[in-house]
């Protein structure tokens, strides 16, 4: 299956600053996962990016404040912009196999404080 | 639309006993299961999956039965250790013609703590 590389593993932000959380993929996938987990919570889906056109943003996420970028088969990045406290959660990415059998893969997630 | 509905925690169990984590589903057609597993301080771990119905998905000694006639895939496993101290989250994925290129849809977590 895919291997992740996601970072960075944890910030501490002011309130109004923005943060790109980057994740490299080590094989061309065709979709790339943002999911965000509020502390205690589960995940929920932030936007789908697939490369080459815009994301596809769930209901509650616009891109003026989650912008994504996917230049490649194997690259994206997430900003949180203008956070504020309630920002704080786990950003994580996620890609699918290309095999169908190995499911979803996960990267070790960015941590986020806002202050 | 998908959902997921998932034992709540937190479950606190002695070293060595059985587990059960219930979780039942809502989904059209016949989607795909999984269990994954957040240690903590660490990203999410695919545990094990089932594609189809009566499938039993098994790894590190847990398992999980895909039970489409009660739309089930609880989680199992007959002797817990310390170290399996984590968060669950039971999740699926529609099994459309886009199978892959789908969202994942979470069940709430449920936190185990095994006590020594």
């Amino acid at each position: 299956s895919a291997v992740i590389s996601q970072k960075p593993s944890r910030d501490i932000c002011q309130r109004g600053t923005s943060l790109t959380i980057q994740c490299q993929v080590d094989s061309q996938v065709t979709m790339m996962f943002w999911y965000r987990q509020q502390p205690g919570q589960s995940l929920t889906l932030i936007a789908t990016a697939n490369q080459g056109s815009e994301a596809t943003y769930e209901s509650g996420f616009v891109i003026d404040k989650f912008p994504i970028s996917r230049p490649n088969l194997t690259f994206s990045t997430l900003t949180v912009s203008n956070m504020s406290p309630e920002d704080s959660s786990i950003y994580l990415c996620s890609v699918s196999s290309s095999r169908r059998n190995y499911g979803y893969t996960f990267g070790s997630g960015t941590r986020l404080t806002v202050v | 639309g998908n959902s997921v509905t998932q034992m709540e925690g937190p479950v606190t169990l002695s070293e060595e006993a059985f587990l059960t984590i219930n979780c039942t589903y809502t989904a059209t057609g016949y989607p795909s299961l999984f269990w994954y597993v957040q240690y903590p301080g660490e990203g999410l771990q695919l545990l094990l999956k089932a594609t189809k119905a009566d499938d039993k998905g098994s790894n590190k000694g847990f398992e999980a039965t895909y039970r489409k006639e009660t739309t089930s895939f609880h989680l199992e496993k007959g002797s817990v250790q310390v170290s399996d101290s984590a968060v669950y989250f039971c999740a699926l994925s529609p099994k459309g013609s886009n199978f892959g290129n789908e969202k994942l849809t979470f069940g709430t977590g449920t936190r185990l703590t095994i006590i020594p």
